[in-house]
């Protein structure tokens, strides 16, 4: 089963809107962590925001904030005010807290974001 | 900057050759993971170091092999390259945290011809 699910492969949005991006999560793990990445088109992976999986709080950072909701097992990302800069390749990941030896992130599938002026 | 250098940025060789891409770290970050990204399988976890000693492996092929040396930098080795091998392969590092991310590398493009 995916872990991480991305169900949205592209969205358009206007410059100055809102846009949300969606994220499920599987895991039976009760400690987990939630990552966004953004991938421009040069390729690197940019850290935005975390959710901690006993944070109280939605995190915010900026324009990003993160709509967590656990019993639905979703952690949709939110971007305000939109620039033509936030065009890019977003993905959601997670990292679980059982084993303490594996720390990686696992992936969803990414939804490409276009920012239309 | 992430603070994570991978080298070299790009790479072109032909199937059934061996290379080597090579990882620095963030400085005091002890684990260092790779990830393949292709387009028919996404961000793919690879394999996970941790202080020099292998911490887990994802889907990571036999051909290719990894290491972490006392300084922390890492290598992944590649072998008997194939076609679909072409892919962007990622370096990052972190501490050993549930809670803190991972720092990027730029990536190695990765093109078998």
């Amino acid at each position: 089963a995916q872990k991480i699910t991305q169900t949205q492969p592209g969205m358009f949005v206007q410059e100055k809107e809102a846009v949300t991006l969606d994220c499920t999560y599987d895991t039976s793990d009760p400690s987990y962590g939630l990552f966004w990445y953004k991938q421009p088109s040069s390729g690197e992976m940019i850290f935005l925001i975390y959710q901690g999986s006993y944070d109280q709080q939605n995190a915010t950072e900026g324009r990003y904030s993160l709509n967590f909701q656990k019993a639905r097992k979703s952690a949709n990302l939110v971007i305000s005010a939109s620039q033509l800069g936030d065009s890019a390749m977003y993905f959601c990941a997670m990292r679980e807290g059982g084993d303490t030896g594996r720390r990686a992130l696992t992936f969803g599938s990414g939804t490409r974001l276009q920012v239309q002026p | 900057d992430s603070g994570v250098t991978q080298t070299p940025k790009h790479l072109i060789t032909a199937t059934g050759q061996r290379v080597t891409l090579r990882c620095s770290p963030r400085s005091g970050d002890l684990s260092v993971y790779w990830y393949q990204q292709s387009l028919d399988q996404g961000l793919q976890f690879l394999i996970q170091y941790y202080n020099g000693e292998e911490r887990a492996k994802g889907n990571i092929l036999e051909r290719f092999s990894a290491q972490q040396f006392p300084d922390l930098h890492s290598e992944l080795n590649l072998s008997s390259l194939e076609l679909g091998d072409s892919a962007l392969y990622f370096c990052a590092s972190s501490v050993e945290s549930l809670n803190t991310e991972a720092f990027f590398g730029q990536g190695t493009r990765l093109t078998v011809v």
